[in-house]
């Protein structure tokens, strides 16, 4: 499976924007670019993918270089309910599983 | 919501015993997953049915097993205890018919294991 780089953890202050990075230089012609967060005590969740094209929806949006080796998401304005870890995570489009890292852990200042 | 439940929330148990969790997939998902949750290993994929059939595998161990039944719901079954097996455990569902890197999956509250 292709890997991903985040960092360990961010700040950032409420009802801010956050921007998520994410690398994944090795990524494939077939790999969809996901992401989910885990708030504190709750499963995942997803919140948005894409191939190569940006996305947006109601939760945040995702912009992808154009190379595709790297991407960010993008909380438009931060509250302290999105305080959780995201994890950025390649999915070959023949592949259900999820391979999980170890995400960035998002603290979110009042 | 999610729309996925898992039963029970918790559960103690001793070293050597058996136990079964539970999972009710959405309505409409075909796609059933079980994730381990610990501390040490962080979440790791265990293993895939889809509408009653195992699809994929992943770090399983042999003392643990899972089926779908013809409702969809999953069971998964852990059985001779170790400490170690001491987690959160998953479920997820997907519509998944084909392309599945394409489609999102929808996790449970997680049951929380304690072997003492």
């Amino acid at each position: 499976d292709a890997k991903t780089t985040q960092p360990n953890s961010m700040e950032s202050n409420e009802e801010e924007p956050v921007h998520l990075p994410c690398n994944h230089s090795t990524i494939s012609g077939t790999d969809y670019i996901h992401w989910y967060r885990q708030l504190p005590s709750q499963g995942p969740e997803y919140v948005i993918h894409g191939l190569t094209s940006n996305v947006n929806n109601r939760m945040a949006s995702l912009a992808i270089a154009e190379d595709r080796k790297s991407s960010t998401l993008i909380l438009h304005r931060a509250t302290l309910r999105d305080a959780a870890v995201y994890y950025c995570i390649l999915r070959d489009v023949r592949d259900d599983k999820i391979i999980f890292g170890k995400g960035t852990r998002l603290h979110i200042l009042p | 919501d999610s729309g996925v439940t898992q039963t029970p929330k918790h559960l103690i148990t001793a070293t050597g015993q058996r136990v079964t969790l539970r999972c009710s997939p959405r309505s409409g998902d075909l796609s059933v997953y079980w994730y381990q949750q610990s501390l040490d290993q962080g979440l790791q994929f265990l293993i895939q049915y889809y509408n009653g059939e195992e699809r994929a595998k992943g770090n399983i161990l042999e003392r643990f097993s899972a089926q779908q039944f013809p409702d969809l719901h999953s069971e998964l079954n852990l059985s001779s205890l170790e400490l170690g097996d001491s987690a959160l455990y998953f479920c997820a569902s997907s519509k998944r018919t084909s392309g599945g890197g394409t489609y999102e999956q929808y996790f449970g509250p997680g049951t929380r294991l304690t072997v003492t």
